[in-house]
């Protein structure tokens, strides 16, 4: 079966430059929701879409952007890369946005800024 | 506090054991997951609990919706299961995690 697509699935990056992560979700899941993971840590929410509209927002830095395209596919863009910004960023995406809706992760795109 | 505990942090077992791995959450939740993260770390769902109780091969999990806790159980302990299990609540649409246990399982 079909998975959650996300690319690149590692980038290096220098301070103060921009990065665009790519997610593509399962054929017919509407939702796509952006976590970030730093090192040793729990992922952290950033941010949901849901057909096409962003449905939540959460501790995403004002350098990032993020949005869902026709095709549901959702990029998130982020600018002015900070040595912080080094996470594992993971993408999920479900059917729907209610709470009986399973979320699907897919492998994480790893961000190092050097 | 954190809204979403798991206990213990870190857990050892030898091959065969039983194994137990617990979650309390200080939120109201429309769902409940199970997740697994292997070193490379990419995540796996195992559960999506709302209610009872699941069962898949050789792991069970179930909840108590009015004590805000569910329980993760490994049967049958193997090395392969070694990783990261991470409970993470659903309120609205976004996912809170726990901080994780981190599991080996010794041959």
């Amino acid at each position: 079966a079909a998975g959650v697509i996300q690319s690149p699935r590692h980038l290096i990056k220098e301070k103060r430059e921009t990065a665009t992560l790519k997610c593509y979700p399962i054929p017919r899941h509407d939702t796509v929701y952006w976590y970030q993971q730093g090192p040793g840590q729990d992922p952290q929410f950033l941010i949901s879409f849901y057909e096409k509209m962003q449905s939540d927002k959460g501790s995403i830095p004002d350098r990032f952007s993020a949005q869902q395209f026709s095709d549901y596919h959702s990029e998130l863009n982020m600018s002015s890369l900070e040595l912080g910004d080094s996470a594992l960023y993971f993408c999920a995406s479900s059917l729907g946005l209610a709470g009986g809706y399973e979320q699907y992760f897919g492998p994480g795109t790893r961000l190092t800024v050097t | 506090k954190n809204e979403v505990e798991q206990s213990p942090q870190n857990l050892t077992a030898q091959e065969g054991e039983f194994i137990t791995i617990n979650c309390s959450y200080s939120v109201g939740i429309s769902a409940l997951h199970w997740l697994q993260q292997h070193p490379g770390g990419g995540i796996v769902s195992l559960f999506m609990l709302s209610s009872g109780k699941k069962k898949h091969g050789r792991l069970i999990a179930t909840i108590n919706i009015q004590e805000k806790h569910s329980s993760l159980h490994i049967t049958a302990s193997h090395p392969r299961d070694s990783a990261v299990y991470i409970c993470a609540v659903k309120s609205g649409s976004r996912l809170t995690f726990g901080e994780g246990t981190q599991l080996t399982v010794n041959p």
